[in-house]
């Protein structure tokens, strides 16, 4: 199947950690990837593979997957991190497909 | 460091073709795949295709029928063509590279993007 489920919007106090889902059936497959949307930006990657980071991401961004669900952990979310996140997989025929989105709220 | 730029017509009247090109710079295009992706205004994403340098192509099902993505190694660029439109493909259209060398898998780097409104 090719959805991703997230859940529309997450809050968390600053200095906290928030966890941010995604669910399908090909995550039991495939990795999911993360990317960053602040308003009026193109987003950006911050975790793709089993957990890695690209260059420049901070370490409290991570990555892990168990089943039909991964979840990028933000660990002492800071006020930057407000945005928009999205998951993305693919299915068995290599099409891509994205989640619906979080919007994180830093409290 | 890889860069790319997406460009083309901010406006398209309905029924007729968008065209975009996406130049990438600071790298090759080669032996990578290259993907293009929308966001309409307010709501997700959405990925539409991918090429590879060499040519192969793979389209989003839901619009397979409408979508061609051509690539010019000669001038490391490749280009969205989404016949057709109507106002439900206004957007803005983003270019990334797709994934590591010979394979594809995660967006990364992305272009800046470029609004596309189909209005008469």
């Amino acid at each position: 199947s090719s959805e991703l489920t997230q859940d529309p919007a997450v809050s968390v106090a600053l200095g906290q950690t928030v966890r941010i889902t995604c669910q399908g059936d090909s995550l039991r497959s495939y990795y999911a990837s993360w990317y960053q949307q602040k308003p009026r930006q193109a987003p950006v990657l911050v975790i793709y593979g089993q957990n890695k980071r690209p260059s420049g991401i901070p370490d409290r961004f991570s990555g892990s997957s168990s089943g039909n669900t991964a979840s990028l952990t933000i660990t002492g979310a800071q006020a930057e991190d407000e945005a928009d996140y999205y998951c993305n997989s693919r299915d068995s025929s290599g099409n891509h497909f994205f989640g619906g989105g979080t919007k994180l709220t830093v409290l | 460091q890889v860069q790319l730029q997406a460009s083309g017509p901010g406006l398209v009247k309905p029924s007729e073709t968008l065209s975009l090109t996406c130049t990438v710079s600071g790298g090759s295009i080669s032996s990578y795949y290259w993907s293009w992706i929308r966001q309409p205004p307010g709501k997700g994403l959405e990925w539409i295709g991918y090429i590879y340098f060499s040519g192969s192509t793979k389209y989003n099902p839901s619009l397979k029928s409408r979508v061609t993505i051509s690539v010019d190694t000669s001038k490391n660029q490749f280009s969205l063509k989404l016949s057709s439109v109507t106002a439900a493909d206004t957007a803005m259209y983003y270019c990334a590279r797709d994934g590591v060398p010979g394979a594809p898998g995660w967006f990364d780097p992305w272009g800046q993007g470029t609004l596309v409104t189909v209005s008469s």
